[in-house]
C-alpha cells in the first residue's frame, strides 16, 4: 500500500525568505500523481501544485516549486519570497491512476511566517 | 455555486443524537469524497463515490456512519448515535473524471462537528 510521510510537523520562516517542506512516499507503481494542498485557518483545502510522475521537469506555480526526485521517492515543496498569507497547514498527497477512490495524504506540516 | 458547498458549517449535538452532513459538489463532477480531520491531524479517508455508487465503504469508522449520493450530485453523510470521538471537521471534495488521476480535488469548507 502507498504511504506518504511528512517528517516536519511544524516549520517557521522569516517573511520574504525561502522555505522547503519535505515529503516522501512509498509506492510500487511507476505512474502516479503528486499534489501539495494548502489549508489556511479558514479550513478550505486549496491545491498549490501538482506533479505527474512521468514528467521529469519539476512543476512550478509562481512562488511555489517542487523538487521531484522519483528514484528517491521525494517530493518537496519550495516556497520563495514567503508571505504572511502563506501561513497554513500544507499537505502532500499521492494519487494512483489505477484507483480513484483513495488519495493518500500526509499528516501535514504547519508553516508559520514570521514578520 | 462555483465551488463545493457543505452545510452546516458548524454543528453542535448531544451525545447519542443523529446528525446529517450535506455536500453539494461542483456541477458535473462525478467523483465525490468524504474525509474526517480531527483537530491538528491529517485527513482520514471515509468514503468515495463515483456517480451514485460507493465501491468501497471500508473507510467508514463504524456502522454508525453511512453515506449516500443521489442524482450524481448531493451527498449526505449520516452519523447515528453520535459519540464524543466523532467530533472533528468533516471535509467533502469533488473531482472531475476527465483527466482522471490528474484532476485535483476541490474541497468544501467542511463541517465542524462537536459532540457534547
Amino acid at each position: 500500500a502507498q504511504t506518504v510521510t511528512q517528517s516536519q510537523p511544524e516549520m517557521s520562516v522569516q517573511e520574504a525568505e525561502t522555505v522547503t517542506l519535505s515529503c516522501t512516499y512509498d509506492t510500487s507503481e511507476s505512474d502516479y500523481y503528486l499534489f501539495w494542498y494548502k489549508q489556511p485557518p479558514s479550513r478550505q483545502m486549496i491545491l498549490v501544485i501538482r506533479q505527474e510522475a512521468y514528467k521529469q521537469q519539476n512543476a512550478t506555480e509562481n512562488r511555489f516549486s517542487v523538487n521531484f526526485q522519483k528514484a528517491a521517492k521525494s517530493f518537496s515543496l519550495k516556497i520563495s519570497d514567503s508571505q504572511l498569507g502563506d501561513a497554513a497547514m500544507y499537505f502532500c498527497a499521492y494519487r494512483s491512476p489505477l484507483r480513484d477512490d483513495k488519495i493518500i495524504f500526509g499528516k501535514g506540516t504547519r508553516l508559520h511566517i514570521l514578520p | 455555486g462555483a465551488g463545493v458547498s457543505q452545510s452546516p458549517s458548524n454543528k453542535v449535538t448531544e451525545k447519542g443524537k443523529d446528525v446529517e452532513l450535506r455536500c453539494d459538489p461542483i456541477s458535473g463532477h462525478t467523483a465525490l469524497y468524504w474525509y474526517r480531520q480531527r483537530l491538528g491531524q491529517g485527513l482520514e479517508f471515509l468514503i468515495y463515490f463515483q456517480g451514485n455508487s460507493a465501491p468501497d465503504k471500508s473507510g467508514l469508522p463504524s456502522d454508525r456512519f453511512s453515506a449516500e449520493r443521489t442524482g450524481e450530485s448531493v451527498s449526505t453523510l449520516t452519523i447515528q448515535r453520535t459519540q464524543q470521538e466523532d467530533s472533528a471537521v468533516y471535509l467533502c471534495a469533488s473531482s472531475s473524471s476527465q483527466g482522471s488521476a490528474n484532476s485535483p480535488l476541490h474541497f468544501g469548507n467542511g463541517t465542524r462537528l462537536t459532540v457534547t
